[in-house]
């Protein structure tokens, strides 16, 4: 298996540009996580789904960011509109059963927002 | 009060020796888990533990849920093991959250 795949590896947009990175979770996972790193607040979880479904999206830091996963095998995640204060490495995790579960993270998307 | 403290949150030791990375949280939880973040900025689960201990290779985890407390063990440490090591809980709150500890910065010297 290749892993979770992201794309795309990095991106950098100027502020109020709409930003979407790209997740595919490993073949037969049933949960998908997205994650934001930034030096002053460390790991963020920022919401997950279970089979396809939202189950947990207080993480989200505000209305610009949204997240949707149309299917088993794939996810995005939305800025609009983007602020410098985005800028921060997200990751996409999948494991097979949510929190319960190892899980396996994509190589993250470096995102500045100029 | 973070709901998840880990420590140190800094460590430098020599080759070889013998590593503890600990972990308390607060709260109730249903599983725990050990990240390790390398330099480079990739994320590797190394254990998810809801009970008793686990072992792989020359890491180990324990968790004492009455104590509410977890350490991560590194026997024979190698230069290779540097990295940034996560605590994270699954906590119990209606749809489980994910909360993190900040992390411990190891350095093993040669």
């Amino acid at each position: 298996d290749a892993g979770v795949i992201q794309s795309p590896r990095h991106e950098v947009t100027e502020m109020g540009q709409e930003v979407t990175l790209r997740c595919k979770p490993i073949s037969g996972h049933n949960s998908l996580f997205w994650y934001r790193q930034t030096m002053m607040r460390g790991l963020e979880l920022l919401i997950y789904f279970n089979n396809n479904v939202p189950i947990d999206d207080s993480g989200m830091p505000e209305d610009r960011f949204s997240a949707k996963m149309p299917n088993a095998s794939f996810s995005t995640l939305k800025i609009q509109p983007s602020e410098p204060r985005d800028s921060a490495v997200y990751f996409c995790a999948s494991s097979r059963l949510a929190l319960l579960d190892e899980q396996f993270f994509g190589p993250g998307t470096r995102l500045t927002v100029l | 009060k973070n709901e998840v403290e880990q420590s140190p949150q800094n460590l430098t030791a020599q080759e070889g020796e013998f590593i503890t990375i600990n972990c308390s949280y607060s709260v109730g939880i249903s599983a725990l888990h050990w990240l390790q973040q390398h330099p480079g900025g990739g994320i590797v689960s190394l254990f998810m533990l809801s009970s008793g201990k686990k072992k792989h290779g020359r890491l180990i985890a324990t968790i004492n849920i009455q104590e509410k407390h977890s350490s991560l063990h590194i026997t024979a440490s190698h230069p290779r093991d540097s990295a940034v090591y996560i605590c994270a809980v699954a906590k119990i709150q209606g749809a489980q959250k994910l909360v993190f500890g900040q992390g411990t910065r190891l350095t093993i010297n040669p």
